[in-house]
């Protein structure tokens, strides 16, 4: 079993809707939680980051963390074309960055 | 420019020969990663390092050899290419050890 499960999608979903992404994870050590877009032949680039649990807001993006459930999730509100890419999940405890990273979920907007 | 690079972008080599992926970045980062990603395995960490000299292994090392002489440059070499080392390269770096890691534009290899 992969420490970090993400549904590979691909989620399409017309322009202006709410984009929904989460991941599941084992190990309970991670503290630190990450979610990269990556465009096609691109390399990933970081979009949120958020330290133990909680909620973080960054313009049409929010990221959320639950512990006790083990559970990640970003959603995307207002969706635009330019938002179709691989979101990849991605975590870490605090040893040296090493990054586990979710499968990643492509994402179609359609407009 | 600032930030961080790979080179070559692509390259294809045979098999058994030695290959060289390099990696350079301007913001002194002491935090030094190579990943790797392939459909159906997402990036998995092939070595990291966290100042120049300190290197060590990561999920998937096997095959492969890295140095850190300089802060800025992390080469990763491929001492013996084979075709299941065929996929994309991506090396990043990072201020802390919490994470927020930056990564370059990758390097495509085929194994042929």
């Amino acid at each position: 079993q992969k420490e970090v499960e993400q549904d590979p999608g691909p989620l399409s979903v017309p322009e202006g809707a709410i984009v929904s992404l989460n991941c599941t994870y084992s190990n309970s050590a991670f503290q630190y939680f990450m979610w990269y877009r990556q465009y096609s032949r691109k390399g990933p680039e970081l979009l949120m980051y958020t330290y133990s649990s909680g909620n973080k807001e960054d313009g049409r993006f929010t990221a959320q963390v639950d512990k006790s459930s083990k559970y990640i999730s970003l959603f995307i509100r207002d969706s635009q074309p330019s938002d179709s890419a691989t979101y990849l999940c991605a975590m870490t405890t605090d040893s040296w960055g090493k990054l586990q990273f979710g499968a990643g979920t492509q994402v179609v907007v359609t407009p | 420019d600032a930030g961080i690079t790979q080179s070559p972008r692509y390259k294809i080599t045979e098999t058994g020969r030695q290959v060289t992926l390099m990696c350079h970045q301007t913001w002194s980062h002491s935090y030094m990663f190579w990943y790797r990603q392939d459909l159906g395995h997402g990036l998995r960490l092939i070595y990291y390092s966290a100042a120049a000299d300190i290197t060590d292994k990561g999920e998937v090392p096997d095959g492969y050899v890295v140095s850190r002489s300089k802060t800025e440059n992390f080469p990763l070499t491929l001492e013996s290419a084979t075709r299941s080392q065929t996929s994309v390269y991506f090396c990043a770096s990072s201020e802390s050890k919490t994470g927020e890691a930056f990564f370059g534009q990758g390097t495509r290899l085929t194994v042929v």
